[in-house]
């Protein structure tokens, strides 16, 4: 069965670092989702993309967070300078359509700012 | 704004008893109702899912019901097994939107 991957599983970074997240969403699939969870509360949407731009984001997704598609296969989000409290697991997500809420979700990258 | 409730967790329950997470929500618009499974080391996976009211999910032996006069979706299942140890979550998106909006997530844990 399809799935969508992420890597890396586990991050570290200093705070002030730049890091990339990777995902490699399910391949017929057009809309990609970053969403968040910092531990012990919510899974929150940061992001959506399609026809290679965003077409939603979040509060969260400010101006240090930027989202790409650079082939035809990935799919990263970049964080420029890390901050103590972007440490948190990040999900890429896929789906087929928009809209459905049949998202399907990688394993998710869990980054640890210090 | 919209949002989701869910029972607090952790929850642990014996092997063949009855289990209820509790999930309530509030929505601007007309929203579908969803509960997603993370099992240990994998992505959240779709449970079940209804898109209006009074339809029931069911999926796997769980089943939740949309209940628009009490804003609630609970998941039921009458008799749960260890591999249903996860962490469940119930999520909402509007008619429309690209986004999902989920609740904290609950831990279940299944002893045999």
């Amino acid at each position: 069965e399809p799935e969508v991957t992420q890597t890396p599983s586990h991050q570290v970074t200093q705070m002030g670092q730049e890091v990339i997240l990777r995902c490699v969403p399910i391949s017929n699939h057009l809309y990609f989702y970053w969403y968040r969870q910092i531990l012990g509360q919510k899974v929150e949407f940061l992001v959506s993309f399609y026809n290679n731009e965003i077409s939603e984001k979040s509060e969260i997704f400010d101006d240090q967070f930027s989202v790409e598609r650079p082939d035809g296969s990935n799919f990263t989000l970049k964080i420029r300078s890390t901050k103590l409290e972007d440490s948190a697991m990040y999900f890429c997500a896929s789906s087929e359509a928009l809209g459905t809420g049949e998202q399907y979700f990688g394993p998710g990258t869990r980054l640890t700012v210090t | 704004g919209d949002s989701v409730t869910q029972m607090e967790g952790p929850v642990t329950l014996s092997e063949e008893a009855f289990l209820t997470i509790n999930c309530t929500y509030t929505a601007t618009g007309y929203p579908s109702l969803f509960w997603y499974v993370q099992y240990p080391g994998e992505g959240l996976q779709l449970l079940l899912k209804a898109t209006k009211a009074d339809d029931k999910g069911s999926n796997k032996g769980f089943e939740a019901t949309y209940r628009k006069e009490t804003t609630s979706f609970h998941l039921e299942k009458g008799s749960v097994q260890v591999s249903d140890s996860a962490v469940y979550f119930c999520a909402l998106i509007i008619q429309g939107a690209q986004k999902l909006v989920f609740g904290q997530g609950t831990r279940l844990t299944i002893n045999p």
